[in-house]
Formats: structure tokens, C-alpha cells, sequence
């Protein structure tokens, strides 16, 4: 595709209640990268993946929140029991590979909110 | 663990003054160096990279960047600035070796006056 793409680019809901946030790479992007992005703060990466296998999961959170690859493609980041402190806009980025040579491209990012 | 710090939040100017933005990391090692903008209601693009080589790095839209090894700073630079330059600019770290994660620094908001 064009470029990294995200679904939905807004999500609210309830506290305790569990979300999928989808990523869509760039085509023939091996590499993808979750990253979260809360207020006042800078991105915090979560979890990448090259390919489908998730070599460095350091990121995430808790272990309320869970990410799978499939196809080498599209991802889908989970949360399960949202909790407030949860809201925050979550950015997938990709890139051809993870040498430090390798751009990674942000998509537009899904802005969740917990109420 | 690395980090990045980013000394301005907010930066107000008028048009045609000129910027910098200031950035310094705390890894010792070989680093690749990033700023990213964030222009209001868009993605998150790339403005220019240090990998290796000279470490005066020129970006798009007349922006620079100066890699100081012994300052461990990237400070981002542009001579005159204009109103669309308006954005969020984050900076970026990342290690040479392998996988590594990007760093990012909390970002600078950055308004420029008409």
C-alpha cells in the first residue's frame, strides 16, 4: 500500500472492556513496530516484530496487553480489562528490515480513550 | 537503558527567526540519530537521519542537524523558519547494533507566529 495504515483512528471505551487495534504495513515491510504515545510524554515502544515472530516484547505494559502478526502483514494489537491510564494514541510503524539502516514509517495512529 | 532528552517543550517564533532545537542522548556506543515532525493532523514523517560520516545531516524543508559525539547532542537547526514549520519534532536514538529500539525524546512543540 500507500503507506502504514491504522483502524480504527479513534476508539472510546469502557474501563474493563478489551480492544483490537489493527496496523496494515507498507507492502514488503518485514519489520513492524508498535509504539504508544501518551500526553505530555514521547513515544514509548512496545513490541516489534519481524515477520510474524516477536523477537523483543520488553515494551509491553502489562500482560493485560498482547500483540500477533499474521501473514507477515497486518497486526493487531490487544488490551484486554482496559484501564484509564490505557488512553493514549498507539502508533504502528514499519520498515524493510530492523538494521539500523532501515526508515520506519509511522502510521496516522489509533487515539484510545477509557472512561 | 538510553535516553533522550529534549530541553525546549514549547518553542514560540515569529516567522523568519531562526531555530534550534536542542537533543542530547545517553548511550555511549554507536548511535543512529533521528528527527521525526508531527505537522497537526498528520503522521509522524521522518525530517533527516545520522548514520555515519559527516555529522552535519541535511534534512527536507531546510532543516539540519549537527551530531557533537563528545557533546552526545543532535541538535536540529533551520535559518528562518516559516508558519507552516509549525509542528511537534521529536528526536530520535537509536543503537547500532542489531534490533534496537527507537528512543524517542518527549518532543517540542513548536508554534510559529505569521
Amino acid at each position: 500500500g500507500a503507506g502504514v495504515s491504522q483502524s480504527p483512528s479513534n476508539k472510546v471505551t469502557e474501563k474493563g472492556k478489551d480492544v483490537e487495534l489493527r496496523c496494515d504495513p507498507i507492502s514488503g515491510h518485514t519489520a513492524l513496530y508498535w509504539y504508544r504515545q501518551s500526553l505530555g510524554q514521547g513515544l514509548e515502544f512496545l513490541i516489534y516484530f519481524q515477520g510474524n515472530s516477536a523477537p523483543d516484547k520488553s515494551g509491553l505494559p502489562s500482560d493485560r496487553f498482547s500483540a500477533e502478526r499474521t501473514g507477515g502483514s497486518v497486526s493487531t494489537l490487544t488490551i484486554q480489562r482496559t484501564q484509564q491510564e490505557d488512553s493514549a494514541v498507539y502508533l504502528c510503524a514499519s520498515s524493510l528490515g530492523t538494521s539500523g539502516s532501515n526508515e520506519q514509517f509511522f502510521g496516522p495512529g489509533t487515539r484510545l480513550t477509557v472512561l | 537503558a538510553q535516553s533522550v532528552s529534549q530541553h525546549n517543550h514549547h518553542v514560540i517564533l515569529s516567522e523568519a527567526a531562526s531555530l534550534e532545537l536542542g537533543c542530547n542522548y545517553s548511550y555511549g556506543g554507536t548511535v543512529n540519530l533521528f528527527w521525526y515532525v508531527q505537522y497537526p493532523g498528520q503522521h509522524l514523517q521522518l525530517l533527516l537521519k545520522y548514520f555515519s560520516g559527516d555529522p552535519l545531516v541535511k534534512g527536507i524543508k531546510g532543516f539540519e542537524a549537527e551530531f557533537i559525539k563528545s557533546k552526545f547532542s543532535f541538535n536540529l537547526r533551520k535559518p528562518s523558519v516559516q508558519w507552516s514549520d509549525t509542528a511537534e519534532y521529536f528526536c530520535a536514538v537509536k543503537k547500532n547494533t542489531g534490533f534496537q529500539k527507537l528512543v524517542f525524546g518527549t518532543g517540542t512543540r513548536l508554534l510559529v507566529s505569521p
